[in-house]
C-alpha cells in the first residue's frame, strides 16, 4: 500500500463550475503526478510537482492548474469546468528505491462534467 | 511520445502464454508495466532499467531491448487472475511518463 489517497472519489458537476480535486500521500514522496485516463488514450499526463511549489505542465494542461504547498497534498483544478474534461483522474508518487521510478497510483477520482 | 503496444487485445485459456509488446520512437531510461482491473487503479507489475536492472514481481517476466527501444511482457502459465489491461510506461531521460493505450487481456478457465 503506498500510502496515496484522492478526494473526492466521485464527483457531478456543471459546465462552468470550478472544481478541485486532492491527493494526499502519507509517504513522503518528492515527485507527484495527476494523469486522466480516457477510453482508447490510456493514461496521459496533465501536471506534475517535483517538490513543493514546484509544479510543470504535462502533454495535456491545458484548462488544469496545479498546486502544491505541503509535501503531502497536490491539488488539481479545473477553473471553469468543460464536459470534455469528464474523465477519471489518477494521482501517481513516484518511487525512489535507487535507480528505479515506478509509479504508485490512488485509487482515481471520476468526474463526470454536465 | 505516446509508446505504441500489441496487440490490443488477446484470449487466453487458463494455463496458456502471452506476450505484449510496448514500441517507442523515442531513447528510453526505462520502461514500467501496470495491470488494471476494471474500476480500479493500475498496479505496477515491473520497471526495467536502460543498462539491464530490473524490478518487478517474481512471476512477471519482461526485457527492454535499449537499441530498438522496445520492451515485452511475457505472462506464461496464464491464470484467471491475470485478466485485465496491461499498460506499459516509457520514461526518457526527463521526469515525464508516458503510457500506451494498453492491452486487454482476458483469461478463461
Amino acid at each position: 500500500d503506498a500510502g496515496i489517497t484522492q478526494s473526492p472519489r466521485h464527483k457531478v458537476t456543471e459546465t462552468g463550475t470550478p472544481v478541485t480535486l486532492r491527493c494526499h500521500q502519507t509517504e513522503n514522496h518528492r515527485y507527484m503526478y495527476w494523469y486522466r485516463q480516457d477510453p482508447g488514450h490510456g493514461l496521459r499526463l496533465i501536471h506534475y510537482s517535483y517538490g513543493v511549489k514546484d509544479t510543470d505542465k504535462g502533454e495535456v494542461s491545458d484548462g488544469y492548474s496545479v498546486s502544491r504547498s505541503k509535501t503531502e497534498d497536490f491539488l488539481l483544478t479545473l477553473e471553469s469546468a468543460t464536459s470534455s474534461q469528464t474523465s477519471v483522474y489518477f494521482c501517481a508518487i513516484r518511487g525512489t528505491s535507487g535507480p528505479y521510478n515506478e509509479q504508485f497510483f490512488g485509487p482515481g477520482t471520476r468526474l463526470t462534467v454536465l | 511520445q505516446q509508446p505504441v503496444q500489441s496487440p490490443q487485445a488477446v484470449i487466453l485459456r487458463e494455463g496458456e502464454d502471452a506476450v505484449i509488446n510496448c514500441s517507442s520512437s523515442k531513447a528510453l531510461y526505462s520502461v514500467h508495466w501496470y495491470r488494471q482491473k476494471h474500476g480500479e487503479a493500475p498496479v505496477f507489475l515491473m520497471i526495467l532499467l536502460k543498462g539491464g536492472e530490473q524490478k518487478g514481481h517474481e512471476k512477471i517476466s519482461a526485457s527492454f531491448n535499449e537499441k530498438k527501444q522496445q520492451s515485452s511482457l511475457y505472462l506464461t502459465a496464464s491464470q484467471l487472475s491475470y485478466s485485465g489491461t496491461y499498460f506499459c510506461g516509457t520514461q526518457d531521460t526527463g521526469n515525464q511518463f508516458y503510457f500506451g493505450t494498453g492491452t486487454s487481456l482476458t483469461v478463461i478457465p
